[in-house]
């Protein structure tokens, strides 16, 4: 079962807009969750991670927001570019089992010029 | 500095035949996974490496499907035999444990139809 659900699937967002990424995982013991980017034709890159002793980090025009208790945590793209246009994935990992990835099912995030 | 590189990027074959896909990690790392994408399932973990010694593959459909890492610079996936439910775009990655920061390097993919 996937162990990390990923919201909405798809997106528009117009340039200059702000496109909001929702993710929420049950395994407590998660204490590392990146999200990656994929562009068509290409494989996923990490864009940014944060592990759950912060509650938000940011990254330029990128934001991660994390709740613990809520076990939720979302990616924020701020002033959308159309060279953003991917697909983001968000993932968890808990450091005791060797970093092994458990993925979202993805959100492709289209910016409209 | 060269990343993930995989082979081929593309393959078609027709239901039954021997399918091969290889990788070359990202030299110096010693963690290799391999994943497959597909629109149903998303990135579908199916098996990991570390040190070359496979540690978990439980991800691995079935019987089909096997992994090999002969050494740190090469991994090949194979399935045999191939069905029209395994095309998918298989995903090579690699990392490093010492430190391991948790970041994945991914390769392009290799896109497999089988008819």
């Amino acid at each position: 079962q996937q162990q990390v659900k990923q919201s909405p699937q798809s997106l528009i967002v117009q340039k200059g807009g702000i496109s909001i990424i929702n993710c929420a995982y049950e395994n407590t013991a998660f204490d590392y969750f990146p999200w990656y980017q994929q562009f068509p034709g290409k494989g996923p890159a990490l864009l940014i991670a944060i592990r759950p002793d912060v509650s938000e980090k940011k990254e330029g025009r990128f934001t991660i927001s994390f709740n613990k208790s809520a076990k939720q945590f979302s990616l924020h793209i701020m002033d959308s570019q159309p060279g953003d246009s991917a697909t983001y994935f968000c993932a968890a990992s808990h450091t005791s089992n060797d970093y092994k990835l458990s993925f979202g099912a993805g959100t492709t995030v289209t910016v409209r010029a | 500095d060269a990343g993930v590189i995989q082979s081929p990027r593309h393959e078609v074959t027709e239901m039954g035949q021997e399918v091969t896909l290889r990788c070359k990690p990202i030299s110096g790392h010693n963690s290799l996974f391999w994943y497959r994408q597909t629109m149903m399932r998303g990135l579908e973990l199916l098996i990991y490496f570390n040190n070359n010694v496979p540690i978990d593959d439980s991800g691995m459909p079935e019987d089909r499907f096997s992994a090999k890492m002969p050494n740190a610079s090469f991994s090949t996936l194979k399935i045999q035999p191939s069905e029209p439910r395994d095309s998918a775009v298989y995903f090579c990655a690699s990392n490093w444990d010492l430190p391991n920061t948790g970041e994945l390097f991914f390769g392009e993919g290799s896109r497999l139809t089988v008819l």
